[in-house]
């Protein structure tokens, strides 16, 4: 079974700066994909970035960027120049490749509650 | 496009008491995954339907039971609370083709058990 462990309860991160947060995973299988949702206190669940374990270039939207190593199995998430919207709980995310008639479910990593501070 | 709605947003019930949550997506997505999310734990998947008649049991599926009558529609049943459901329940629907598709949240349902 494939799991997904975020070691960081909590990070804080100052305004303007740049913060990272870690993700590692196990699994068997060569070919996945792998995702970071942002969660506010709205408690709605947003994606922020997703990878192709197939694709050796790092994912990149915006200000967020991610740190893909395949053999280490580690999945980082960069923030850069925080914002205070930016605070939130991040999760990590697999998923197996879907095959044609069978859904794939997410596993979910137990979150880290980011705080933005001025 | 609503997305993914949710219906109740908030629900109180006393043990032993049956509800139904509701789910409606408007974007013809195939598949539909009903999760809840512990504090300290990630989202776990309760049930899932790959299409409309179709339902399977996802990693937390005792105690819940779904039906899936219509394509937009996934609800999730609770016949007899206990107050280890207490819990927030999304609800989540993706495309059926292949490719990292994301999945589409719900606002969540937070749930109660006394």
């Amino acid at each position: 079974a494939q799991t997904v462990t975020q070691s960081q309860p909590e990070m804080s991160v100052q305004e303007a700066e740049t913060v990272t947060l870690s993700c590692t995973y196990d699994t068997s299988e060569s070919d996945y994909y792998l995702f970071w949702y942002k969660q506010p206190p709205s408690r709605q669940m947003i994606l922020v970035i997703r990878q192709e374990a197939y694709k050796q270039q790092n994912a990149t939207e915006n200000r967020f960027s991610v740190n893909f190593q395949k053999a280490a199995k580690s999945f980082s998430l960069k923030i850069s120049d925080s914002q205070l919207g930016d605070a939130a709980m991040y999760f990590c995310a697999y998923r197996r490749v879907i095959n044609t008639g069978t859904a794939s479910k997410l596993t979910f990593g137990t979150g880290t509650r980011l705080q933005v501070t001025l | 496009n609503a997305g993914v709605t949710q219906t109740p947003k908030f629900r109180v019930l006393k043990t032993g008491q049956s509800m139904t949550l509701l789910c409606a997506q408007d974007m013809n997505h195939e598949y539909m995954y009903w999760y809840r999310q512990d504090p300290g734990m990630g989202l776990r998947l309760i049930h899932y339907s790959v299409g409309e008649g179709t339902t399977a049991k996802g990693e937390v599926p005792d105690g819940y039971n779904v039906s899936r009558l219509k394509k937009q529609n996934f609800l999730l049943g609770l016949e007899s609370a206990a107050p280890s459901q207490t819990s927030v329940y999304f609800c989540a629907s993706s495309q059926r083709t292949s490719g990292s598709k994301e999945q589409y949240f719900g606002p969540g349902t937070r749930l109660t058990v006394t």
